[in-house]
């Protein structure tokens, strides 16, 4: 399954609202996880499951899922937000991620 | 709380045999099927495979026919040797734990914790 993951960058500011797509190339359960990579960090389960939060993770993060696309919005960007975020499909051999999303201020 | 930690050569040559370990600090393999990843440069990240605690492993078929995946003796790492290497392969290479919930069973929904990655250049 190919995930194509939009936008590639983003500029935003803090307090701002923000929404990154996935789409998947084929119809799919919802076994989709995102996750935040920061430089120098181990990347971060944010989400599983298209919508269900990870035990840790700031509600303002959110997931929803509409067929095969799938959506990330942060609710007021906090400046530890700004970070790259993707997409992975744990559906199908071999698991696959979106391009990512580079979230700049 | 579970933390990983990739480590092993930062360089390798052209040809020669990538390997790395994975050691868990306040956990076990047991139970869980171990990840690997890596990110290439400028490009994102890719799974590599994963490894179950008896020791069946899934690897990606893009790397399959160079990639090893191993368990420690002590139960507390396991490892990944890839051959053959090029270039290409130069990557930060991140191990990952598979995280599942109450009613999902043994099916993975994503991978948490993370090591902070291990960045491996292959150049002679």
């Amino acid at each position: 399954i190919q995930l194509t993951q939009s936008p590639s960058s983003l500029s935003a500011s803090v307090g701002d609202t923000v929404t990154i797509t996935c789409r998947a190339s084929q119809d799919m359960n919802r076994f989709l996880a995102w996750y935040q990579l920061r430089p120098g960090e181990a990347p971060k389960l944010l989400l599983y499951g298209a919508s269900t939060l990870q035990s840790g993770v700031p509600s303002r993060f959110s997931g929803s899922d509409s067929g095969a696309e799938f959506s990330l919005t942060i609710t007021g960007l906090q400046p530890e937000d700004f970070a790259t975020y993707y997409c992975q499909q744990l559906n199908n051999y071999p698991y696959t991620f979106g391009q990512g999303t580079k979230l700049e201020i | 709380q579970v933390q990983l930690q990739e480590s092993g050569p930062g360089l390798v040559k052209p040809s020669e045999t990538l390997s790395l370990t994975c050691t868990i600090f306040g956990g076990s393999i047991s139970k869980y099927h171990w990840g690997w990843f890596r990110q290439t440069p400028g490009q994102g990240l890719e799974w590599i495979g994963y490894i179950f605690y008896t020791g069946f492993t899934h690897y990606n078929p893009s790397l399959k026919s160079r990639v090893t995946f191993s368990l420690g003796t002590s139960m507390d790492s396991f490892s990944l040797k890839l051959t053959s290497v090029t270039p290409a392969d130069t990557a930060v290479y991140y191990c990952a734990r598979a995280f599942y919930d109450a009613s999902s069973g043994s099916r993975i929904l994503g991978f948490d914790p993370w090591g902070q990655g291990t960045l491996v250049t292959v150049s002679s």
